[in-house]
């Protein structure tokens, strides 16, 4: 199993729906979530992190996350074509402390249409 | 300019050519990091370090290794490239006055092994 998991997609959604993109991760202990997007040839760039259990919203992003469960969601309200990239779920491992190092999930790539 | 400054972007080398990959920061940050992206696979952690004299090994350590050679510095050595290596390389860096949470990726480096 991997520690992270993702479906590859891609996951097609019209202009205007709400595009729902998901997570598991296999450590319980892990701690903290987050949410990276990254465009076609470019670098990720944090869009949303999580640290506790519900609902962070930000914008027309908004971050779920059920530590009883093991997982964790990001749902974009709204979705645009300029949403149309791959998102990664990322976790800090248990045990890493405030290393910083990051398990990153295959990403999910989303395809928003006009 | 960039925060965090990969070179080369783009480099096609022959097996078993020794090949560095350069990364500079102009953030601040002590903490800094390489990550390997393969297609459906995600990223995956090659090194990391804390300072000039902290340096740590990652997920997938065997083949390559790193220098700091400054705060602001990280470069990463393939002392013999194979094929498998064939990769986009990604350099972060993260602030531990954050709890080290986020990480700021360069541009990334396209390395192809023939």
């Amino acid at each position: 199993q991997k520690e992270v998991e993702q479906n590859s997609g891609p996951l097609s959604v019209p202009e205007g729906a709400i595009a729902s993109l998901n997570c598991t991760y296999s450590d319980r202990g892990s701690q903290s979530f987050f949410w990276y997007r990254q465009y076609s040839g470019k670098s990720p760039e944090l869009i949303m992190s999580i640290y506790s259990n519900g609902d962070k919203e930000d914008g027309r992003f908004t971050a779920q996350l059920n530590k009883a469960s093991q997982y964790v969601s990001l749902l974009i309200r709204d979705s645009q074509p300029s949403d149309s990239a791959t998102y990664l779920c990322a976790v800090n491992p248990p045990r890493s402390g405030n290393t910083g190092k990051l398990i990153f999930g295959q990403g999910t790539t989303l395809q928003v249409k006009p | 300019d960039a925060d965090v400054t990969q070179t080369p972007r783009n480099r096609i080398t022959k097996t078993g050519k020794r090949i560095m990959l350069e990364c500079s920061q102009t953030k601040g940050h002590d903490r800094m990091y390489w990550y390997r992206q393969d297609p459906g696979l995600g990223l995956r952690l090659i090194y990391y370090s804390f300072d000039v004299k902290d340096i740590n090994k990652g997920e997938i350590s065997d083949g390559y290794s790193v220098s700091r050679q400054a705060q602001a510095k990280f470069s990463l050595s393939l002392e013999s490239a194979i094929p498998n290596q064939t990769a986009l390389y990604f350099c972060a860096t993260s602030d531990p006055g954050t709890g080290g949470t986020e990480a700021f990726f360069g541009q990334g480096t396209r390395l192809t092994v023939v």
